[in-house]
């Protein structure tokens, strides 16, 4: 039940565009997405609602798609800031506990 | 507005010895929850409280961890005993709800080094 995220891994040059995707085989009432830097804690991105609300980060932006089960987060003109590793939650249940995929690492060079 | 609070931050322990892990939420937020964080991998939770009261438990290895809330705002993590695979961050996270659903925020972690 655990949601699965792709890429593992990609590596940018500042002011390039990535998608990160997370997919669960299990229906989405919300996705919750956090980036954490090494050695710190994870931090608050946003949340994506099944409507297609979206609360959080001014710079970033996702989407969510019913029909494959499936959000994906844009960092669009990435900075240095945006390296760090990107995890999506779903609930368990509707507005139950978090389950985290495996994380997708973002690695931004100048 | 101060953030969840953590303590230690590091821990080294031998195998079999035990270990406690503080966390101070975010005033006023009634959720708390401990996560295991395996170097790699995503945090997987290992127990859920609304205010003092344990709502999942159900992925914590109750022979071995243990957790209270006391009094509905601190809570302590515990190990005993200690083997070689809990070494990991154990992470404290408390949430608030609005009309988006709910918004947890993290703690700095404690880094767990079993010996």
């Amino acid at each position: 039940q655990q949601p699965v995220q792709s890429p593992q891994a990609v590596i940018l040059r500042e002011g390039e565009d990535a998608v990160i995707n997370c997919s669960s085989s299990k229906a989405l009432y919300s996705v919750h997405w956090y980036r954490q830097k090494h050695g710190e804690a994870p931090v608050f991105l946003m949340i994506l609602l099944k409507g297609g609300e979206q609360k959080g980060h001014e710079k970033i932006s996702a989407s969510f798609n019913e029909k494959k089960q499936q959000s994906s987060l844009y960092l669009t003109a990435s900075q240095l800031s945006y390296s760090g590793t990107y995890f999506c939650g779903t609930p368990y249940n509707q507005g139950g506990k978090l389950i985290f995929g495996q994380g997708t690492e973002l690695s931004v060079k100048p | 507005e101060a953030g969840v609070a953590q303590s230690p931050r590091y821990k080294i322990i031998e195998k079999r010895q035990s270990v406690a892990f503080w966390c101070n939420p975010i005033s006023g937020h009634a959720t708390l929850y401990w996560y295991q964080q395996i170097l790699g991998q995503g945090p997987k939770l290992l127990i859920q409280f609304q205010n003092n009261g344990v709502v999942d438990d159900s992925q914590l290895p109750k022979d071995r961890f243990s957790a209270e809330r006391l009094k509905g705002v601190d809570s302590t993590l515990k190990i005993q005993p200690a083997k070689l695979e809990d070494s990991a961050v154990y992470l404290c996270a408390s949430s608030f709800w609005d009309q988006w659903g709910e918004t947890q925020y993290f703690g700095p972690g404690t880094r767990l080094l079993v010996l």
